[in-house]
C-alpha cells in the first residue's frame, strides 16, 4: 500500500511569494488532515475533508491560506501572500474513518522556510 | 476545546534504561490518546494507543497508562535502544473529532 505522498519536500521562498504544497492521500481513505509544525510546538490541526467537502478548518490561521480537494482525491493547500510566521513543517495525515477507529497516516510533510 | 501538555520537552537516557513520558489533557471527555514517533526526517507514525476503558497497554518495550481521574497518560520504554531516538508525540481525540497534540519530545538514547 503506498502511504501518504507530499510534494515538495522542501520549499523556500520570500515574503509575500505564494507556495502550493500538495498531499496525495492513501487511496480509499475519504479523511484528510493538514496539521503544521512550528520548530518546537505542537503539531497543529489547520483543516480536515471528507471527501472533497470542508468538514472542520478552524484551525486554518487566516484567509492567507487556501485548502482544496477537488474531486476528493489529492488535496493541495496555498499560501498566498506567504510571512515569515507561516515557517514550518506542513503534514499531510489520511484515515479511513475519522477518530480513534481508524489511525492517522502521515506524509513526510513539506518543509516550508519564509525568508 | 482540548488542550494537551507534554512533559519534559527533552530527554536524555543511557541505553538500557526506561524512559517515561507524560501528557495532560484537559476535556474530560476525550476518549482515545494514540502516541506517535517520529524519526528525523521522516513522517509521524503511529506506535501504540489506548482508550478510555483501558488503564494500561503494552506491546514489547512499549507500555501507555492512562489516569482518567486525573487526565494524564503516560509513555513508557523499558530497555531503550538508540533506535527509540527519536521525538515523541503525544495526542488526544473526542469520538469523530481532531487529534490534538501535544508540543513532543526529544528523546536521545546515549550508548
Amino acid at each position: 500500500e503506498a502511504g501518504v505522498t507530499q510534494f515538495p519536500s522542501h520549499s523556500v521562498i520570500e515574503k509575500g511569494q505564494t507556495v502550493t504544497l500538495r498531499c496525495d492521500p492513501i487511496s480509499g481513505h475519504d479523511n484528510l488532515y493538514w496539521y503544521r509544525r512550528v520548530m518546537g510546538k505542537e503539531i497543529k490541526f489547520l483543516l480536515h475533508f471528507v471527501k472533497e467537502s470542508k468538514q472542520d478548518e478552524s484551525g486554518m490561521p487566516n484567509n492567507r491560506f487556501l485548502a482544496e480537494r477537488t474531486g476528493g482525491t489529492y488535496s493541495t493547500l496555498k499560501v498566498q501572500p506567504a510571512e515569515l510566521e507561516d515557517s514550518g513543517v506542513y503534514f499531510c495525515a489520511s484515515s479511513q474513518v475519522p477518530g480513534e477507529n481508524s489511525p492517522l497516516h502521515f506524509g513526510n510533510g513539506t518543509r516550508l522556510t519564509v525568508t | 476545546g482540548e488542550n494537551v501538555e507534554q512533559h519534559p520537552s527533552t530527554l536524555s537516557v543511557q541505553e538500557g534504561d526506561s524512559a517515561v513520558i507524560k501528557c495532560t489533557y484537559s476535556d474530560s471527555a476525550s476518549n482515545y490518546f494514540p502516541w506517535y514517533k517520529q524519526e528525523l526526517g521522516k513522517r509521524p507514525q503511529l506506535i501504540i494507543d489506548i482508550r478510555s476503558n483501558v488503564g494500561e497497554k503494552k506491546d514489547q518495550r512499549i507500555a501507555v497508562t492512562l489516569n482518567k481521574t486525573a487526565k494524564h497518560f503516560s509513555l513508557h520504554i523499558t530497555e531503550t535502544q538508540p533506535e527509540d531516538s527519536a521525538v515523541y508525540f503525544c495526542a488526544a481525540i473526542q469520538y469523530g473529532n481532531k487529534l490534538v497534540f501535544g508540543a513532543g519530545t526529544i528523546l536521545r538514547v546515549k550508548s
